[in-house]
């Protein structure tokens, strides 16, 4: 079965510093692969999901993600952060069949920014 | 357009008492998957209804029961809960029809939080 490795459990970063959030699954083909953000009392919000062709994806709130097939990875990153990107981000991955109900979530690194 | 709804937002029971959790899927969406996400960690699969069956389960013992009505709303019903079944209740809703693309993203709701004394 699918699995998905978050290494950072939290990160602290300044307003306008970059930011990398990691991600490392394991399956044994190419999955669909998500990352998903949880305000305090919010659900999850999709930021960016990749299905297949171009590895860089763009997503919402400035994010952009990139698949590395090679290090089966799919890190999350922005280049400046706003202090409401203050959260919790999940990276997820799906069995490319017939639905995504099978989806696996990694643990979450929660981001602090600082002023 | 309404998103994921899910009631109640927060409850208390005790041991042993029973509950049940509610959820309207987003206007057009017909599957519902429900995820247990336990305090510092990320959701874990329960299940999903689709034409009002359960097409598939995750790890989680037969007291974790659910429903979907023709509307395609849902319920989760714990019966005999224990301790351990603290934890945020998610709801996600999804369209069956972009299955066949794989291109199936779930929406989620806020989710109902139960604390079990």
């Amino acid at each position: 079965a699918q699995s998905v490795t978050q290494p950072d459990i939290h990160i602290t970063v300044s307003e306008g510093a970059s930011l990398e959030l990691r991600c490392n699954y394991s399956y044994g083909a190419t999955p669909y692969l998500f990352w998903y953000v949880q305000s305090p009392g919010q659900g999850l919000q999709l930021l960016l999901k990749y299905f297949s062709g171009d590895t860089l994806v763009q997503g919402i709130k400035g994010f952009e993600a990139e698949f590395k097939r090679s290090q089966s990875s799919f890190n999350l990153r922005k280049p400046s952060v706003h202090w409401s990107d203050a959260a919790e981000y999940f990276c997820a991955v799906g069995v490319p069949r017939y639905n995504n109900n099978d989806m696996r979530f990694g643990a979450g690194t929660r981001l602090t920014v600082k002023p | 357009d309404a998103g994921v709804t899910q009631s109640p937002t927060h409850l208390i029971k005790t041991r042993g008492q029973q509950v049940t959790l509610r959820c309207s899927p987003k206007s057009g969406h017909d599957t519902v998957s429900w995820y247990q996400q336990a305090l510092g960690q990320g959701p874990q699969f329960i299940f999903q209804y689709y034409e009002e069956e359960e097409r598939q389960r995750g790890n989680f013992p037969d007291r974790f029961s659910g429903h979907q009505f023709p509307n395609y709303s849902s319920e989760l019903n714990v019966n005999a809960l224990l301790l351990g079944d603290s934890a945020l209740y998610l709801c996600a809703s999804s369209l069956e029809g972009r299955a066949l693309s794989g291109a199936n993203v779930l929406t989620f709701g806020a989710g109902s939080r139960l604390t079990v004394l």
